[in-house]
């Protein structure tokens, strides 16, 4: 099973809401991932959870609020966003130990978010 | 700055023609070099990866060349379908400290196969 499972898979919200993004895996995977992909770009990182551990805040804005509860789960709490964060939110897991084989990461369908 | 450097970034081929997209890399650090596969809609999906020790790697249909010396690599789609009509990223990753790796992507090819 390589499957990694983001709720909701849409999700429209106004700029005062307050809103989370669930992402789960069940792969034993100890990385976990956050990116945001905007229309025919890249996915670009934002943060990146080692052993429930922040390891990167690639300098994201406070807005977005990550949270790692347990090796499974990875949350990303929104609040107050601005409609330029409108895009494929997309969670990622891998390993983090061993061969680089064994460390790609698997990544999510994504949460298309609307903010209006 | 762009680390990965890919091209072209639309390629539209006839079916049963090969597809070839190509990726140029700086930073001598990268050592895994995957390609993911991403349908609209869903999120990337790994479709093979390469390790720099390696000049050629083939699933399928598929196949990475690495040149290593030239810091360039290639993916070659045999035989297209137009189920492979998709977005396809190269990317470089490297191991950080944590032990998870960082992966930098290019900026993708939005291939069409017709038929």
């Amino acid at each position: 099973d390589t499957e990694v499972t983001q709720t909701p898979k849409h999700l429209v919200m106004g700029m005062t809401n307050k809103k989370s993004l669930k992402c789960e895996q069940h792969m034993g995977h100890r990385a976990m991932y956050w990116y945001k992909q905007k229309a025919k770009k890249p996915p670009e990182l934002m943060f990146v959870y080692s052993y429930e551990k922040l390891s990167i805040n690639e300098s994201v804005p406070s807005r977005f609020s990550p949270e790692c509860p347990n090796s499974s789960l990875l949350n990303l709490h929104l609040h107050a966003l601005q409609p330029e964060d409108s895009a494929l939110y997309l969670c990622a897991s891998s390993q983090v130990a061993g061969h680089q084989a064994k460390n790609i990461q698997y990544f999510g369908a994504g949460t298309r978010l609307s903010v209006l | 700055q762009q680390q990965v450097k890919q091209s072209p970034q639309s390629l539209i081929v006839q079916k049963g023609g090969i597809s070839i997209i190509n990726c140029a890399y700086e930073n001598t650090a990268f050592d895994y070099f995957p390609w993911y596969q991403q349908f609209p809609g869903k999120g990337p999906a790994l479709l093979i990866a390469i390790r720099p020790d390696v000049s050629e790697k083939k699933e399928g249909r598929f196949t990475i060349s690495f040149n290593k010396s030239a810091k360039q690599f290639s993916l070659h789609i045999m035989d297209s379908q137009p189920g492979d009509s998709a977005t396809y990223f190269c990317a470089a990753s490297m191991r950080e400290r944590g032990g998870y790796q960082k992966v930098t992507f290019g900026i993708g090819t939005k291939l069409q196969v017709i038929p």
